[in-house]
């Protein structure tokens, strides 16, 4: 059975810090990866998504991938109370995208 | 882009009513459009996959005679809720993707449907 394991939080962060988000899949043949926003009562939104090793940058988002440690991590510079969440990340293992339970961030004005 | 609209965004309903609820991708060609279920504080759960054509794939657990899923064209998938009961009450979610079975592009939502079954 494939996994996608996340922390479920709640993980609390003064505004203006970084928030760091993480996660760990095991299939170490996934090569897609994907980050996404659902607030409380509303549908997923796609935040980031990254294919390589390395870092991809959008705004005040990085999100972070190792595959030979297997784990995928989204930062977010100067949080904002309205990046308060929950955070899921997906992993695309033999065709088939596969879910985290998500992480709850609360940021604290 | 990469936008998807759902409707109705909510229905409220007698027991025994069916209920269709639309997704359509509006700037995109959706080869592939999933249905979600999701119920309070829980994680999103996946009921089926539809390829435009092709009959919908079904999770185990969920019942294809109560939940039709039709995806006629590359634009439009349909999710009707047979002779629905309070069970089955929840936040329906669709979401679409362009590419084969095998692609890697990200799935984009729709804003859901919020189904309550008196």
């Amino acid at each position: 059975q494939k996994e996608v394991e996340q922390n479920s939080g709640p993980l609390s962060v003064p505004e203006g810090a970084i928030a760091s988000l993480n996660c760990t899949y095991s299939d170490r043949g996934s090569q897609s990866f994907f980050w996404y926003r659902q607030y409380s009562g509303k549908s997923p939104e796609l935040i980031m998504f990254i294919y390589s090793n390395g870092d991809k940058e959008d705004g005040r988002f990085t999100a972070q991938l190792n595959k030979a440690s297997q784990y995928v991590s989204l930062l977010i510079r100067d949080s904002q109370p309205s990046d308060s969440a929950t955070y899921l990340c997906a992993v695309i293992s033999n065709y088939q995208l596969i879910w985290g339970a998500g992480t709850k961030l609360i940021i604290k004005p | 882009g990469a936008v998807v609209s759902q409707h109705p965004s909510w229905v409220i309903c007698k027991s025994g009513t069916s209920v269709k609820i639309e997704c359509r991708s509006l700037d995109f060609q959706a080869t592939t459009m999933f249905w979600y279920r999701q119920f309070p504080k829980q994680s999103l759960m996946l009921m089926a996959t539809s390829n435009e054509g092709s009959k919908a794939t079904y999770e185990q657990g969920v019942e294809k005679d109560k939940f039709l899923i039709n995806h006629a064209s590359l634009t439009l998938s349909t999710l009707t809720v047979t002779s629905a009961h309070p069970e089955d009450s929840s936040f329906y979610i669709c979401s679409a993707r362009w590419g084969s079975s095998h692609s890697n592009q990200p799935q984009h939502f729709g804003d859901g449907t919020r189904l309550s079954i008196l």
